[in-house]
């Protein structure tokens, strides 16, 4: 069955260093979702793409944040300056609509020192 | 603004048993969706069961089937003869629907059921 896949599974960062997560979304998938989980805490919405642009973005999404689809497969997102705050698990996620469920990819474990 | 609240402590249930899981919605959208996900201690997020704002059934997955009220706005889990392998956090998400956008999620914040052999 197709699958979301992230990498790493785990990244462990200095505090001011760029951190990029990747994902290849389901092949057919259109919309992709990046959304972040701090430990013990609920799942937060990150920002949401479709058609090379971001098609929305949350207050956490800010300048720090970054997103690209490089090519046919691959998702990124790309973390500036990473504060300790930063810490969290994140989810690459992907529908294959708007309106369809979306698939959780493994997570990338980022912890930052 | 849509709001999940689940409220329960950790849930206890008994092998074989059949446990509901409690979730209410707060939303002024007509269309929308709800899903349930399962988070295991490894970490991933697995997708359990989907419901529309505008389906008629109770949607049902397997072991899974989600008792929706959508008056009292609650959207219900129910695991039917409960497995070891269903401990876990469970996570009631919702997203709105509506033209030209992407349909982000809105989590709750989870419930973490055991389940006793």
């Amino acid at each position: 069955e197709p699958e979301v896949t992230q990498t790493p599974s785990h990244q462990v960062t200095q505090m001011g260093q760029e951190v990029i997560l990747r994902c290849v979304p389901i092949s057919n998938h259109l919309y992709f979702y990046w959304y972040r989980q701090i430990l013990g805490q609920k799942v937060e919405f990150l920002v949401s793409f479709y058609n090379n642009e971001i098609s929305e973005k949350s207050e956490i999404f800010d300048d720090q944040f970054s997103v690209e689809r490089p090519d046919g497969s691959n998702f990124t997102l790309k973390i500036r300056s990473t504060k300790l705050e930063d810490s969290a698990m994140y989810f690459c996620a992907s529908s294959e609509n708007m309106q369809e469920t979306q698939y959780f990819g493994p997570g990338t474990r980022l912890l930052v020192l | 603004a849509q709001k999940i609240t689940q409220t329960q402590p950790g849930m206890f249930v008994q092998e074989k048993e059949a446990v509901t899981l409690d979730c209410t919605y707060d939303t002024s959208d007509q269309s929308y969706g709800l899903f349930w996900y399962k988070q295991p201690s490894s970490g991933e997020m697995i997708f359990l069961i989907y419901q529309g704002s505008y389906d008629e059934q109770n949607a049902t997955e397997g072991r899974y089937s989600l008792n929706f009220q959508k008056a009292r706005k609650s959207a219900n889990l129910v695991i039917s003869a409960s497995q070891l392998g269903d401990s876990a956090m469970y996570f009631c998400a919702m997203t709105k629907y509506y033209t030209g956008a992407n349909s982000k999620l809105t989590f709750g914040k989870g419930i973490t059921l055991s389940v006793r052999p």
